[in-house]
């Protein structure tokens, strides 16, 4: 059973840029959650997608969006990347059985030059 | 946001137990206490929750106070591998976001 996995593991993009992160889910799994870990921090909940609609946002701005697809995978994506962007991005995802433990996934490592 | 609150940094002999506390006087009946850990480059790993009760799995035991107020994570026994930086969690029922604070980093030496 694979666990939560995301794609790319690495990417470099240079401020102004667009970028798509992507991200399935475990198996089983319908909620997916984005989080971005600044290095030296723990990660900020960005949002929360649930059939296919945002269920919950954190204080990120609108430039950070994303989707959810009818088979629970997700993508997060940034518009107008800033320097500060740069970060490790985890996605979550978890059933709908309580309570909400989540399991993530490796990670993307974006960096903005 | 519920915030829990654990200190910076502890240090461990390997193979005694680790006791990591954290502190959460704001949580509500209906909040779970969660751990996760994350190694370095890694994404964090569930370890552990609880709601009431004390609980055992094959990571670790949570120790859960009385009033809810603060909790235990307990490594038995730590290895190497355990080290890695600790958080301590509170999320509701379903369909909550999880807040992370800084964590406790755990530094075991052999």
């Amino acid at each position: 059973d694979a666990g939560v996995t995301q794609s790319p593991t690495h990417l470099i993009k240079t401020r102004g840029q667009q970028v798509t992160l992507r991200c399935s889910p475990k198996s089983g799994h319908d909620t997916v959650s984005w989080y971005q870990q600044a290095l030296g921090q723990g990660p900020q909940f960005i949002f929360q997608y649930y059939e296919e609609e945002e269920r919950q946002r954190g204080n990120f701005p609108d430039r950070f969006s994303g989707h959810q697809y009818p088979n629970y995978s997700s993508e997060l994506n940034v518009n107008a990347l800033l320097l500060g962007d740069s970060a490790l991005y985890l996605c979550a995802s978890s059933g709908t059985g309580a309570p909400d433990t989540q399991y993530f996934g490796p990670g993307t490592r974006l960096t903005v030059l | 946001d519920a915030k829990t609150t654990q200190p910076n940094s502890m240090e461990s002999n390997e193979e005694e137990p680790v006791h990591l506390p954290c502190n959460h006087s704001t949580i509500s009946g209906t909040d779970y206490i969660h751990w996760y850990r994350q190694l370095p480059s890694q994404g964090p790993e569930y370890v552990i929750h609880g709601l009431t009760s004390n609980v055992n799995n094959r990571m670790a035991s949570l120790a859960i106070a009385e009033d809810r107020k603060s909790s235990t994570l307990i490594l038995h026994r730590a290895t190497l591998r355990d080290a890695a930086v600790y958080y301590c969690i509170l999320s509701g029922y379903n369909f909550n976001k999880f807040y992370f604070g800084s964590g406790t980093k755990l530094n075991v030496k052999p």
